[in-house]
């Protein structure tokens, strides 16, 4: 299973921009990137995810580079309320049905 | 939208004793799991369920633990004698496919808090 590394937290401003970058050297060849957004005392919620290049949904983009050993969440114009911890996961089903979480990063975003 | 349901929402119970937590996953999943969060700690991975048996477990999930879908739409994690250090949250999750693969990302119910007294 690939190990990811995330910053332990991050700070940011109402209306900012929110870049989060999570490195996974030894991605596998069938990997995917999820990305999950925890708010406490609640279980964690589907983000987005990715195998290469970028997505776009409603909420986040993903933008992973072509060698894949890291990728980057980015979250436009945060509100009060993206204040979380954000997972990112890698895996596939080659890697069986025990996809990990790591420490995630923290982001408060503040007025 | 669909969601996973797990009930209680908060258990509490003495050191010794079985509890058993539930959910309903998402009528059209297949593959169900269950995790846990110490509090101020990382989601940890349990076990995880498909075709009514275990496909994956952690070296967390030893023998007090078991896990069954006992009808077509519960799925129930059981604790058989409760340790102090058993006192978490519980969340089950369920998925359409495996996770990892594309379009199939796990969902997640707001957990359990059990409580070991």
């Amino acid at each position: 299973l690939a190990k990811t590394t995330q910053p332990i937290s991050m700070d940011s401003y109402e209306g900012q921009e929110v870049n989060i970058t999570c490195s996974h050297n030894n991605i596998a060849t069938n990997d995917y990137i999820t990305w999950y957004q925890q708010f406490p005392s609640q279980g964690p919620r589907f983000i987005i995810q990715g195998y290469k290049t970028k997505v776009t949904n409603e909420v986040a983009s993903l933008f992973i580079p072509a060698d894949r050993k890291s990728s980057t969440l980015s979250l436009p114009r945060v509100s009060l309320s993206d204040t979380a911890v954000y997972y990112c996961l890698v895996g596939s089903k080659a890697a069986g049905n025990k996809l990990t979480f790591g420490g995630g990063t923290r982001v408060l975003v503040k007025p | 939208e669909p969601e996973v349901t797990q009930t209680p929402s908060h258990q509490v119970t003495q050191m010794g004793q079985e509890v058993i937590l539930r959910c309903v996953p998402i009528s059209n999943h297949l593959y169900f799991y269950w995790y846990r969060q110490i509090l101020g700690q990382k989601v940890e991975f349990l076990v995880s369920f498909y075709n009514n048996e275990i496909s994956e477990k952690s070296e967390i999930f030893d023998d007090q633990f078991s896990v069954e879908r006992p009808d077509g739409s519960n799925f129930t994690l059981k604790i058989r004698s409760t340790k102090l250090e058993d006192s978490a949250m519980y969340f089950c999750a369920s998925s359409e496919v495996t996770q990892g693969a594309k379009n199939s990302p796990l969902h997640f119910g707001n957990g359990t808090r059990l409580t070991v007294t």
